[in-house]
């Protein structure tokens, strides 16, 4: 089945500054990529995703780039804001079956 | 507007309660699904429904027991759950579970202790 594997698991940037979190994928068949932002007791909010025809797409400062070849993907926020602090995860689908599967998480803290 | 509504918000029960989690969309969506979130970890997945139709059971242990009244309803029962039972329980919905309709709409959850 998918694996999927999210690195750093912790992140601290300044206002201002830009912040990566990268995700490995290890079935080659998956096709579907989305990213969510959890605030602490909050639902995990959609906020960014990918399908595998595209190796890029962005909604204002936030950008996902997907690698199939290596089968990585990477959530790039830029202009962080205190606002952005929160856990974010990374996931993977084959659209033709019916599991997501996430992420370990990555825990932003962006400083002001 | 995309809207998941799960209640109740909290709920704490002995192990030899019985309980229902209740969770409603109205977006017209034919998937559904159930997660357990313990702190600090990413959802897993329990159940999937699609088409009002058991499509996915994780190996859950039976004391969690899913039904789906119809497309717009989802229950858990609880029966006789462990202390590790204690987690976020999410619901989520999609307009299908496969294909291209794919993006899970998450509801607030509830936040499960089991004494």
């Amino acid at each position: 089945g998918e694996n999927v594997e999210q690195h750093p698991s912790t992140l601290s940037v300044q206002e201002g500054d830009s912040a990566v979190i990268k995700c490995t994928y290890s079935d080659s068949a998956s096709n579907y990529f989305p990213w969510y932002k959890q605030e602490l007791g909050k639902r995990p909010q959609l906020i960014i995703d990918i399908r595998s025809n595209v190796g890029e797409k962005k909604d204002q400062r936030i950008a996902v780039t997907l690698n199939k070849t290596a089968k990585h993907f990477s959530l790039h926020i830029t202009e962080t804001q205190p606002e952005d602090s929160a856990v974010y995860f990374c996931a993977g689908q084959n659209t033709g079956f019916q599991k997501l599967v996430f992420g370990t998480g990555t825990r932003l803290l962006v400083s002001p | 507007d995309t809207e998941v509504t799960q209640t109740p918000k909290h709920l704490v029960m002995g192990m030899t309660n019985k309980k229902s989690l209740k969770c409603e969309q109205h977006m017209g969506h034919r998937a559904m699904y159930w997660y357990k979130q313990k702190a600090k970890k990413p959802p897993e997945l329990m159940f999937v429904y699609s088409y009002e139709k058991l499509s996915i059971n994780e190996s859950v242990p039976s004391r969690f027991s899913p039904e789906c009244p119809n497309s717009s309803l989802l229950n858990l029962h609880l029966h006789a759950l462990q202390p590790e039972d204690s987690a976020l329980y999410l619901c989520a919905s999609s307009q299908d579970a496969q294909g291209l309709n794919l993006p899970q709409h998450f509801g607030d959850g509830t936040r499960l202790s089991i004494l």
